[in-house]
């Protein structure tokens, strides 16, 4: 089946701060990959997508590249902010049927001043 | 577009009593789904829908738990009767399988607590 693995959180950094956030998955076929962001006290919210290996999804200057090779799809960003301050969900899509979409468990991420 | 609305957006109840969250999905959108978010057991997808038929329902916990879409502009799901384990944020989201397929758009999300 179709499974997300995401790092333990939370993440904390400070203002500026390089960001990563490590997923890997396991699918079969093709999936599409995404990152999704949750603010405190919201829905989740599409950030960012990669439809096929070797694609970088990239918006709001995080990024994240599809690599099959390694079955990986983590979350960067040069320099993080405060208002970053958020639950970080990978996720994917699998190729073909309904549109079910695989969330892996969320890793928070606190940004100090 | 006023994205996906829910409502109530909190709700508080005493055990036993019935309870109903509702949902409008964007316009236009052919898929809905119903989740439940805890600190314990994170993000669960309870049922969702495609053209309004429950495509699958094996994520409800129980038999307390029912979902319904008369058509495509709504969608309730109905708890009853409600256990003080049933606390959680349940959210609504929808989406197009065809114009972008895997992006989900989720509502604000119903707070529930029952006593």
């Amino acid at each position: 089946g179709n499974s997300v693995t995401q790092m333990e959180g939370p993440v904390t950094l400070s203002e500026e701060a390089f960001l990563t956030i490590n997923c890997t998955y396991t699918a079969t076929g093709y999936p599409s990959l995404f990152w999704y962001v949750q603010y405190p006290g919201e829905g989740l919210q599409l950030l960012l997508k990669a439809t096929k290996a070797d694609d970088k999804g990239s918006n709001k200057g995080f990024e994240a590249t599809y690599r099959k090779e390694t079955t990986s799809f983590h979350l960067e960003k040069g320099s993080v902010q405060v208002s970053d301050s958020a639950v970080y969900f990978c996720a994917l899509l699998n190729s073909g049927g309904y549109q079910k979409v695989t969330f892996g468990t969320g890793t928070k991420l606190q940004v100090i001043p | 577009d006023a994205g996906v609305i829910q409502s109530p957006r909190h709700e508080v109840t005493e055990m036993g009593q019935e309870v109903t969250l509702r949902c409008k999905p964007i316009s236009g959108h052919d898929y809905l789904f119903w989740y439940r978010q805890t600190m314990m057991r994170g993000l669960e997808l309870l049922i969702y829908f495609n053209n309004n038929v429950p495509i699958d329902d094996s994520g409800m916990p129980e038999d307390r738990f029912s979902a319904k879409m008369p058509n495509a502009s709504f969608s309730t799901l109905k708890i009853q009767p409600s256990e003080p384990r049933d606390s959680a944020v349940y959210f609504c989201a929808s989406s197009s399988g065809g114009l972008l397929p895997g992006a989900q758009y989720f509502g604000p999300g119903t707070r529930l607590l029952v006593l």
